[in-house]
């Protein structure tokens, strides 16, 4: 199962509502990823857990706040969003994360991505 | 700092025909890794190959082949005789050996006519 799966496929939420966003993958990866992208640009990282713990924050507002439940599991809370936070949010996986030098080694897996629309 | 420069925003060929899409990137390591992806309509994005930098072979999987330069700093990437499934959004990508970071170029977005 080379698989990574997303739900919801679309969330549309109000500034004051409080979502959640699940990514899931059963291929025995360690490292899992949040990315951002925005229409008409290349995905942003936004997030690296390395064995269920936060190894990057590439600096994301507290708005959004990742947790790894367990090695198969990553989710991203969501809690209010501006518009601008309206993207395409897509998770990721892969078998390791060294902090340098094994991105070449362990490609990394896409999910098909959560479309959010922030009203 | 590295760097993936996409030129070209936007290609539009007819289907059967060749297309190259270009790919210039920067980085003051010697170790590196270059990647390309392709995003369909449907949003996922699919690994298609990475190559270090150590290896400068040509690859060729079906109708994808990839020329690796490292005089010219340029991974570029040619679909032959494209078809219409081939229509998607294509980013190349670079990560140095210091970071598993990916970064991403601004991808060229294919339109292949039938």
């Amino acid at each position: 199962d080379t698989e990574v799966t997303q739900t919801p496929k679309h969330l549309v939420m109000g500034m004051t509502n409080k979502k959640s966003l699940k990514c899931e993958q059963h291929m025995g990866h360690r490292a899992m990823y949040w990315y951002k992208q925005k229409a008409k640009k290349p995905p942003e990282l936004m997030f690296v857990y390395s064995y269920e713990k936060l190894s990057i924050n590439e600096s994301v507002p507290s708005r959004f706040s990742p947790e790894c439940p367990n090695s198969s599991l990553l989710n991203l809370h969501l809690h209010a969003l501006q518009p601008e936070d309206s993207a395409l949010y897509l998770c990721a996986s892969s078998q390791e994360w060294g902090g340098g030098g094994l991105a070449g080694v362990y490609e990394q897996f896409f999910g098909p991505g959560t479309r959010l629309t922030v009203l | 700092a590295q760097k993936v420069t996409q030129a070209q925003t936007e290609i539009s060929v007819v289907e059967k025909e060749d297309v190259t899409l270009d790919c210039v990137y920067e980085t003051r390591d010697t170790t590196y890794y270059l990647f390309w992806y392709k995003q369909p309509p449907s949003g996922e994005l699919v690994f298609l190959i990475r190559r270090n930098s150590f290896d400068e072979q040509n690859e060729i999987s079906g109708r994808y082949s990839w020329n690796f330069q490292k005089s010219t700093s340029s991974f570029n990437f040619t679909i032959t005789a494209s078809q219409v499934v081939d229509s998607a959004v294509y980013f190349c990508a670079l990560s140095e050996y210091r970071d598993d970071k990916i970064i991403f170029g601004k991808g060229t977005r294919l339109h292949i006519l039938p």
